[in-house]
């Protein structure tokens, strides 16, 4: 089975910079995504990451660690509009099938 | 980017009637489409997996005759909620997969939400 866990919310500052972790215990593992979704909109795809380290795009960085079995995701001069929940993915080995978290509602505050 | 697009946005039916959700993609050829659903602050859980041409492979507690998936070519997927009820009421995502960037991404659609009164 699938078990990904992230925290359910986190509220930052204008201007400053959050980590939302991700763990996961998965029966396989070809790469893990990390995914914006705003109040009833679809996910947009942010990151990928299937090697270890760091993968940095802009203001948005994720990092994996595949022995640890966890990733985190790095927002820096947050805006009001990063305002929304990020999704932790997990795809499987042998299907391209996703696996989600929970998601992190993350609130940006003036 | 790879858009994939989702007819209705919002669609409200009444108990017991059927309802279908168009899935395509514009500018891509998709091999595998899947179908999601959201509860409200909820994640998303896969329903089924569509591959072009062949049956979809539901996930373990989908019932395939209540949730009809068609994937007649490799830009369009239909799912049906046949005699839907109250609790049907959803936000229903797909995503395809098979261009764009990478054949590992999966572009979503804007969703569907469905409300059965």
């Amino acid at each position: 089975g699938q078990n990904i866990d992230q925290p359910t919310e986190m509220t930052a500052t204008e201007g400053a910079i959050v980590q939302i972790n991700c763990t996961y215990q998965t029966s396989g593992f070809n790469g893990l995504f990390w995914y914006q979704q705003h109040a009833g909109e679809a996910p947009t795809f942010l990151s990928y990451n299937v090697l270890d380290g760091l993968e940095e795009k802009g203001r948005f960085s994720s990092f994996l660690s595949r022995s640890k079995g966890y990733s985190y995701l790095l927002l820096k001069e947050l805006q009001m509009k990063d305002s929304a929940s990020y999704l932790c993915a997990v795809r499987d080995t042998n299907d391209y099938k996703l696996s989600f978290g929970a998601g992190t509602t993350v609130t940006v505050r003036a | 980017g790879a858009v994939v697009s989702q007819h209705p946005s919002r669609v409200i039916c009444k108990s017991g009637t059927s309802v279908k959700i168009e899935c395509r993609s514009l500018d891509f050829q998709a091999t595998t489409m899947f179908w999601y659903r959201q509860f409200p602050k909820k994640s998303l859980m896969l329903m089924a997996t569509s591959n072009e041409g062949s049956k979809a492979t539901y996930e373990q507690g989908v019932e395939k005759d209540k949730f009809l998936i068609n994937h007649a070519s490799l830009t369009l997927s239909t799912l049906t909620v046949t005699s839907a009820h109250p609790e049907d009421s959803s936000f229903y995502i797909c995503s395809a997969q098979g261009g764009g960037t990478g054949s590992y991404e999966q572009y979503f659609g804007p969703g569907t939400r469905l409300t059965v009164t």
